[in-house]
């Protein structure tokens, strides 16, 4: 096992364009999150994923965010109508169990020009 | 809600030297843990150590080792014989044990800490 992956690493979207983003965990880790990143701050909690079932929503998730994980398997993030704020580096991490470590993947960047 | 504050943006410290990252955070819970990620230049965050809160024994790992004051609420991260792959941002994080926080971390703002030859 490799590990988080992300993709793709870096995405360019035009305003008004929609965008996926995909997140493969580390296979036998029930519980997935999403986070978003801004330049020079920490991570922010965005969304978190039991197995198949989406058990919490940030406030950051307005209605143009949508997060899916089909199967409890791999997740992705879609966002429509992107806006320049939606530009940022996705975050996804999994993890056990309550207590564990979450392990990041290496990010998507989101540039919305 | 709980809040992580690193209060140091950057730092910087000389190899083989030590240096000791703040952090103090506030929550209302008594069942949680602590963690420190490092984040290098364009690469992916990785766990650098964790603290279980009910445990009074600081966690080390090789030259990275914590001193969690739980009465304060300060979580600081002191790096020994500092090495030029130290060089990251350093996030504190901290996340609620049970209840409904479904194990969602929360980040402090950072530390840039660069290591000089």
């Amino acid at each position: 096992d490799t590990g988080v992956s992300q993709n793709p690493r870096h995405k360019i979207t035009k305003r008004g364009q929609n965008v996926t983003f995909r997140c493969d965990p580390i296979s036998e880790h029930n519980r997935l999150y999403w986070y978003r990143q801004t330049l020079g701050q920490g991570p922010e909690f965005l969304t978190y994923f039991q197995n198949e079932a989406q058990l919490e929503k940030s406030r950051l998730l307005s209605d143009r965010f949508s997060a899916e994980r089909p199967k409890g398997s791999f997740s992705t993030l879609e966002i429509q109508r992107t806006e320049q704020g939606d530009s940022a580096m996705y975050l996804c991490a999994s993890s056990l169990d309550l207590g564990y470590e979450q392990y990041f993947g290496p990010g998507t960047r989101l540039t919305v020009t | 809600a709980q809040t992580v504050t690193q209060s140091q943006p950057e730092m910087s410290v000389q190899e083989a030297e030590t240096v000791t990252l703040s952090c103090t955070y506030d929550t209302s819970e008594s069942n949680y843990y602590l963690f420190w990620y490092k984040q290098p230049p364009s690469r992916q965050m990785i766990l650098v150590i964790r603290q279980e809160a009910y445990k009074q024994q600081n966690a080390t790992e090789n030259r990275f080792s914590v001193n969690f004051q739980k009465a304060a609420k300060s979580f600081s991260l002191k790096i020994s014989d500092s090495q030029l792959g130290d060089t990251a941002m350093y996030f504190c994080a901290f996340v609620v044990a049970g209840g409904t926080s479904y194990g969602k971390l929360t980040f402090g703002q950072g530390t840039i800490l660069t290591v000089h030859p």
